[in-house]
C-alpha cells in the first residue's frame, strides 16, 4: 500500500521560508510531485522529483531523498498569496497518485 | 484550451437517488481521474482511465460507478446516493512529460447527500 505524512499546518510571517515534510512509505514509487490548492479551489501541480536532489522554480523548491523515503517543499519569500493547503503525492505502479493529508499555510502579515 | 471542466458545480441529492457527475478534457490527455476530498483531508481516488476504453478502480471505489465515453469524456455515477456520499468531486486528466506526469484538475463538484 501507499501512505505519505505531512504535517496539518504551518504559520509564518510574510518573507519567512517554510519547509513542508513529507515522508512516505510504498510498495512502489516512480516520484514524488507537490500540488498547491486554495480554499475553495482545485489543486495545481507545483513540482515534482523523480531522482535525489533539489529542483528549483522560482520561489519554491522540492527536495527528494529516495533512500530516506523522504522530500519537503521550501516555500520562500512567503507571500499572503501562498496561503494555502499543499499535497505530496507519490506516484506508484498502475500511473495512479497517491495523495498526503495536505499541510495547511498560513502567512501573516 | 478549457482544460478539464466538471458539471455541475453544485448538487444536492436526497438519500436513494441517482446522478452521474460530468467531466470532459480537451489536451487530449489519455489518463483521467475521479478524486473525492473531504473537509481538510487529501484527495482520495475513486476511478481511474489510463486510456480510452479501459477503466480501473482506485482507493474508495464502493457506490461509484464510470464510464470512458470517449477520449475527452470521463463520467461518475452514484447509483444510490448516501449521506457518506458528501463530498467534494474532482476529475483530473494527466499527460507524462519527460518521465514527470502532471495532473490537471478541473474546479470540482460540491455534492451533499441529505
Amino acid at each position: 500500500g501507499q501512505s505519505l505524512e505531512q504535517p496539518s499546518e504551518v504559520t509564518a510571517v510574510e518573507g519567512a521560508i517554510v519547509q513542508i515534510n513529507c515522508t512516505y512509505q510504498t510498495s512502489g514509487f516512480y516520484g514524488l510531485s507537490w500540488y498547491q490548492q486554495h480554499d475553495g479551489g482545485a489543486p495545481t501541480f507545483l513540482s515534482y522529483n523523480a531522482l535525489d536532489g533539489l529542483e528549483e522554480t522560482g520561489r519554491f523548491s522540492s527536495f527528494l531523498s529516495r533512500s530516506d523515503s523522504y522530500g519537503y517543499l521550501l516555500l520562500q519569500e512567503l507571500q499572503m498569496k501562498d496561503s494555502a493547503s499543499y499535497f505530496c503525492a507519490n506516484k506508484a505502479a498502475g500511473n495512479k497518485l497517491t495523495f498526503g493529508g495536505g499541510t495547511r499555510v498560513l502567512v501573516k502579515p | 484550451n478549457a482544460g478539464v471542466t466538471q458539471t455541475p458545480k453544485f448538487q444536492v441529492l436526497k438519500t436513494g437517488q441517482s446522478m452521474t457527475l460530468q467531466c470532459a478534457q480537451d489536451m487530449n490527455h489519455n489518463s483521467m481521474y475521479w478524486y473525492r476530498q473531504d473537509p481538510g483531508m487529501g484527495l482520495r481516488l475513486i476511478y481511474y482511465s489510463a486510456s480510452e476504453g479501459t477503466t480501473d478502480k482506485g482507493e474508495v471505489p464502493n457506490g461509484y460507478n464510470v464510464s470512458r465515453l470517449n477520449k475527452r469524456e470521463f463520467s461518475l455515477r452514484l447509483e444510490s446516493a448516501a449521506p457518506s456520499q458528501t463530498s467534494v468531486y474532482f476529475c483530473a486528466s494527466s499527460e507524462m512529460t519527460s518521465g514527470q506526469e502532471t495532473q490537471y484538475f478541473g474546479p470540482g463538484t460540491r455534492l451533499l447527500v441529505l
